[in-house]
């Protein structure tokens, strides 16, 4: 089955830049995600990247898909204090019905 | 509207009760899903239903039963739960049919506790 990994924690002071890493196994993923988890809510997805594509800009957030080695990074600039929270990588075949989830990243913004 | 909306945030319920989980969309979603997440942990998919037809059932024991009266709703009937299925119940909607992201656009949890 589908297989997708990420370090399980990530501290960095205000200001300074996050990188969350993700690896995944399923080569037909066609979609690759990125969601953020607050304590006691729901998930809230913050960007997708199409698997034909290497980079994707969003204001504060870049995502760089390196397909060949299956792996994806989340990069958020000028970190804050709200950014603090899990954040979930996932990936979709297409089919939209099925999105398997990454183990999470949490996140710690230290003031 | 961009909500899910579920009820309700916390159950406490025995391992003899009968209860339901509520959930609602009116984003025009044609696919509902049912995860659940424990402590620290990814949401685990339980359920999809696509144009309100059960799709997908990822080997949830009978315990758990889903219900999709109408596009716009989606319930979960519990019964006879043991402890271990205490957890965080999430909902779900993606906009369904293809071409389609598969984004999924969650609500803000079910609280369920077994004692």
């Amino acid at each position: 089955g589908e297989d997708v990994e990420q370090s399980l924690f990530l501290s960095v002071r205000e200001g300074d830049s996050s990188v969350i890493n993700c690896t995944y196994t399923d080569s037909s993923s066609t979609y690759l995600y990125w969601y953020k988890q607050e304590p006691g809510a729901g998930l809230q997805l913050l960007t997708y990247i199409f698997s034909n594509m290497d980079m994707k800009q969003d204001q504060r957030l870049t995502v760089l898909l390196n397909k060949k080695d299956k792996h994806l990074s989340l990069r958020i600039a000028d970190t804050q204090t709200g950014d603090s929270a899990i954040y979930f990588c996932a990936e979709s075949d297409g089919g939209y019905q099925k999105v398997t989830f990454g183990t999470g990243t949490k996140l710690q913004v230290i003031p | 509207d961009t909500e899910v909306t579920q009820t309700p945030k916390h159950l406490v319920m025995g391992m003899t009760n009968k209860k339901s989980l509520k959930c609602e969309q009116h984003m025009g979603h044609r696919a509902m899903y049912w995860y659940k997440q424990k402590a620290k942990k990814p949401p685990e998919l339980m359920f999809v239903y696509s144009y309100e037809k059960l799709s997908i059932n990822e080997s949830v024991p009978s315990r758990f039963s889903p219900e999709c009266p109408n596009s716009s709703l989606l319930n979960l009937h519990l019964h006879a739960l043991q402890p271990e299925d205490s957890a965080l119940y999430l909902c779900a909607s993606s906009q369904g049919g293809a071409p389609n992201t598969g984004e999924l656009f969650f609500g803000e949890g079910s609280r369920l506790t077994v004692l």
